[in-house]
């Protein structure tokens, strides 16, 4: 069976301060992994998405995140925070099979304070 | 632009009533899907259809239904069995190869009181 966990339901930085968002996924197979971010009453947007090509994989608006089958993660991360980075994030895994069944974390709501 | 469209984004209904959530996709995706958004739980898979005809249950399909007669579109039906409906809805597409990422759509957030 295929899952993904996020841990820490809310993450608070400050502006300009590192972003760290966690996931670690559990898979029997090499997995399809994807990081979305959602703002307030709208729906989901494509982060980055890593299909085993390269390990570091970069995104829009800055992040990027780094695939390591030691530990099972794919955590998200941004070197600087900005004010417009504040919304809720979303890993996901692809469920194996003959179709894209998504299984989503619980996700993690990001805030930055000024 | 090409993308998905769902409305109407706020949507109140009385208990006991059906009501339908539309969905419309100019993306020419085969595959489409719908998602339960409740606080802290994530997204959890209602329904999903990967052509035009035929659809199969999720993890939460009791007190829903669907239908894909046409390929931009695939409406959610809301019935009264479902125990506790007022959530937010959000419907998804994608080409249908297993590593493309689904695209959504704005989402339709349903009140029943």
């Amino acid at each position: 069976a295929q899952s993904v966990t996020q841990l820490g339901s809310h993450v608070s930085v400050s502006e300009g301060a590192l972003v760290l968002l966690r996931c670690n996924y559990s898979s029997s197979v090499p997995p399809y992994l994807f990081w979305y971010v959602q703002y307030p009453n709208q729906g989901l947007q494509l982060l980055l998405k890593y299909t085993s090509a390269a390990t570091l994989v970069k995104g829009i608006n800055g992040f990027e995140a780094e695939f390591k089958k030691s530990e099972t993660s794919f955590h998200l991360t941004k070197p600087s925070a900005h004010m417009s980075d504040a919304a809720e994030y979303f890993c996901a895994v692809i469920l194996s099979g003959g179709y894209n069944k998504l299984i989503f974390g619980a996700g993690t709501r990001l805030a930055v304070h000024p | 632009d090409g993308g998905i469209t769902q409305s109407p984004k706020y949507l109140f209904r009385k208990e006991g009533q059906n009501v339908t959530l539309s969905c419309e996709q100019n993306l020419n995706h085969d595959a489409m899907y719908w998602y339960r958004q409740d606080p802290g739980q994530g997204l959890r898979l209602i329904y999903y259809s990967q052509i035009v005809n035929d659809f199969q249950k999720g993890d939460i399909a009791e007190g829903y239904s669907v239908s894909r007669e046409k390929k931009e579109s695939f409406p959610l039906t809301v019935t009264s069995a479902q125990k506790n409906p007022t959530a937010f809805y959000l419907c998804a597409s994608s080409p249908g190869q297993r590593n493309s990422p689904l695209h959504f759509g704005n989402g339709t957030r349903l009140t029943v009181t």
